[in-house]
């Protein structure tokens, strides 16, 4: 069965400071994988996926992942982070052709200290 | 724009009372999802559907059913609420074809049970 960890249930930076979002995903066939970001009282909003071709993926308001499938990981990455990145993060995997079902992790909430 | 509209931002039932979670996509997906979060758990698969009058039990269906009369509407139902379902609910939608695809979430109902 699929499933996914997000290791860290709170993360906190400084404004400016890399961001690192760690997401280790369990699939017994390629999986297509997804972060998706959630601000206080509103639904989930892709950030970015890799479904196949290159695995460093970017995404929208700088973030970035890389897909290695040797470590079955996933993390997202922002060089520099911004008091507006302050959300909840979400990882996820979805295999192959199952309709497109997603499988979520913990969730990481990011807090960016000025 | 993408558009999944979830009628009902926040509710406050009573213990044995019948609630009905309506949702309403406008682009035409076949795809369409229930899911619940709640804290340190992430989002869980209530039911889904892949058409018109299907469905499918997720990962936590107990409790529930769903409908889906038309294309653009999925329904929720608690057929008896309980405290226990006190939580916020995710509708979602996303094309066919497969598990690359994006699925787009609404902004969220928040269900209180007392």
């Amino acid at each position: 069965a699929q499933s996914v960890t997000q290791l860290g249930s709170h993360v906190s930076v400084s404004e400016g400071a890399l961001v690192l979002l760690r997401c280790n995903y369990s699939s017994s066939v390629p999986p297509y994988l997804f972060w998706y970001v959630q601000y206080p009282n509103q639904g989930l909003q892709l950030l970015l996926k890799y479904t196949t071709g290159a695995t460093l993926v970017k995404g929208i308001n700088g973030f970035e992942a890389e897909f290695k499938k040797s470590e079955t990981s996933f993390h997202l990455t922002k060089p520099s982070a911004h008091m507006s990145d302050a959300a909840e993060y979400f990882c996820a995997v979805s295999e192959g052709d199952q309709g497109g079902k997603l499988i979520f992790g913990q969730g990481t909430e990011l807090s960016v200290k000025p | 724009d993408v558009k999944v509209t979830q009628s009902s931002r926040y509710l406050v039932k009573r213990t044995g009372e019948k609630v009905f979670l309506e949702c309403v996509q406008d682009m035409d997906h076949e795809n369409m999802f229930w899911y619940r979060q709640d804290p340190g758990l992430g989002l869980r698969l209530i039911y889904f559907s892949y058409d018109v009058k299907m469905k499918e039990k997720g990962d936590i269906p107990e409790g529930y059913s769903v409908s889906r009369e038309k294309k653009e509407r999925f329904s929720l139902i608690l057929e008896s609420a309980s405290t226990n379902q006190t939580s916020m609910y995710l509708c979602a939608s996303s094309p066919a074809g497969g598990g690359r695809n994006t699925i787009y979430f609404g902004e969220g109902s928040w269900l209180t049970v007392v």
